[in-house]
């Protein structure tokens, strides 16, 4: 079966702080990871794919197979970085199994 | 700019009305999906399709139903609408094949059913 796991519902942070939202997966198999995000009143966009190994607005997320890890990081949070983040997983079906999100939300 | 639109935006109805919620895309994308969203749930998938003659169960099709009406439109039925149908519900589009495609999102629909 494939599962998402985000263990945190809710992260609070400091702006200029370090931040980490936690994913777990499930899988046997080589799973293609994703995070996207959600700004209020907005429509859900992908933020970064594991496979390009991509920084975007200065997160990175890095495929952690032994620990069935992709925790996405952030080394200084913006305050317009609040909003909710959700990890998804594909494996090999087209279709997204999606965690159940973390609400980050960055403090001045 | 090729988009996902959905139609109604919002939807306020009443327990046991027949309602219809309506997904186009100009993406040329052969897949489509429909999940809800819930707080504290996340996304869950309700149908999806691979094309026009395609139609597949997702996690939570009960109490729904789909129509593929051509390449573009993606259908949302709730026969007999239930209160813990309330929620925002959302279509998405890909690009057919496996491999890491993003998903395109519409702007969801926001039902509540009273």
């Amino acid at each position: 079966a494939q599962r998402v796991t985000q263990p945190e519902k809710l992260l609070s942070v400091f702006k200029g702080a370090p931040v980490e939202l936690k994913c777990n997966y499930s899988y046997s198999g080589s799973p293609e990871l994703f995070w996207y995000v959600q700004y209020s009143r907005q429509r859900l966009q992908l933020l970064l794919r594991h496979i390009s190994r991509e920084s975007i607005k200065g997160f990175t997320a890095d495929l952690n197979k032994g620990e069935t890890s992709f925790h996405l990081k952030k080394p200084f949070a913006q305050e317009e970085d609040s909003a909710m983040y959700y990890c998804a997983l594909e494996g090999g079906s087209e279709k997204l199994v999606f965690g159940k999100g973390t609400k980050l939300t960055v403090n001045p | 700019d090729a988009d996902v639109t959905q139609t109604p935006r919002n939807r306020i109805t009443k327990t046991g009305k027949r309602i219809m919620l309506e997904c186009s895309q100009t993406k040329g994308h052969d897949r489509m999906y429909w999940y809800r969203q819930d707080p504290g749930l996340g996304l869950r998938l309700i149908y999806y399709s691979f094309d026009v003659k395609d139609i597949n169960k997702g996690e939570i099709s009960d109490g729904y139903s789909v129509s593929r009406q051509a390449q573009a439109k993606f259908s949302l039925s709730l026969e007999s609408a239930i209160p813990n149908q309330t929620a925002l519900y959302f279509c998405a589009t890909q690009r057919a094949g496996t491999g890491a495609y993003e998903q395109f999102f519409g702007p969801g629909t926001r039902l509540t059913v009273l």
